[in-house]
């Protein structure tokens, strides 16, 4: 069954410290991978996507994401974390342009002052 | 930007009555879907909307959830007689062709 699988429900870093939140897929087929935060209360707001191409993404406020098919993984980084940062954090996979998007449970991130 | 929105934010109802969330989705979009999150848990996958019809659903859309498109804008989600395990937020989703699915505010249902 196609699954994604996040490391560690919940994650805290010291701001300032690199963030890394850990994903893997199961897959033969790679996927369209996809990062999603979750603001306390509020909806689902893409960080960034992979699709084809460069297998390092860059998305929004300073997040970055490698897609690496020999391990299936597509974990999530950040150099230097900002309080702002604390949230919810979901991987997902999607395996054609149509279909549902299947999302990982989700990691807690906080961040220590 | 155009974005989807989602009406009602909260909802509270009684167990066993009907629910209707209305989502508004991004107007060139063809592609609808619903998905749900208890608390606490992941985000799970309902129900995909293309051209008129269901494309997808998932085991948790049984007979008691249906979705509509009555007119060119909006896409609703229907729970005809409410559990107490619906209480979820419930989040809208829709995208054109190939393009990312672009999520709404989302809408919490409580079932008392």
């Amino acid at each position: 069954a196609q699954s994604v699988t996040q490391l560690g429900s919940h994650v805290s870093v010291s701001e300032g410290a690199l963030v890394l939140l850990r994903c893997n897929y199961s897959s033969s087929v790679p996927p369209y991978l996809f990062w999603y935060v979750q603001y306390p209360n509020q909806g689902l707001q893409l960080l960034l996507k992979y699709t084809t191409g460069a297998t390092l993404v860059k998305g929004i406020n300073g997040f970055e994401a490698e897609f690496k098919k020999s391990e299936t993984s597509f974990h999530l980084t950040k150099p230097s974390a900002h309080m702002s940062d604390a949230a919810e954090y979901f991987c997902a996979v999607r395996y054609s342009s149509a279909s549902k998007i299947i999302f990982g449970s989700g990691t807690r991130l906080s961040i220590r002052p | 930007e155009p974005e989807v929105t989602q009406t009602p934010s909260h909802q509270v109802t009684q167990m066993g009555q009907e629910v209707i969330l209305r989502c508004v989705p991004i107007s060139n979009h063809l592609y609808f879907y619903w998905y749900r999150q208890i608390l606490g848990q992941k985000v799970e996958f309902l129900v995909s909307f293309y051209n008129n019809e269901i494309s997808e659903k998932s085991e948790i859309f049984d007979d008691q959830f249906s979705v509509e498109r009555p007119d060119g804008s909006n896409f609703t989600l229907k729970i005809r007689s409410t559990k107490l395990e619906d209480s979820a937020m419930y989040f809208c989703a829709s995208k054109s062709g190939k393009e990312t699915q672009y999520f709404g505010p989302g809408t919490r249902l409580l079932v008392l």
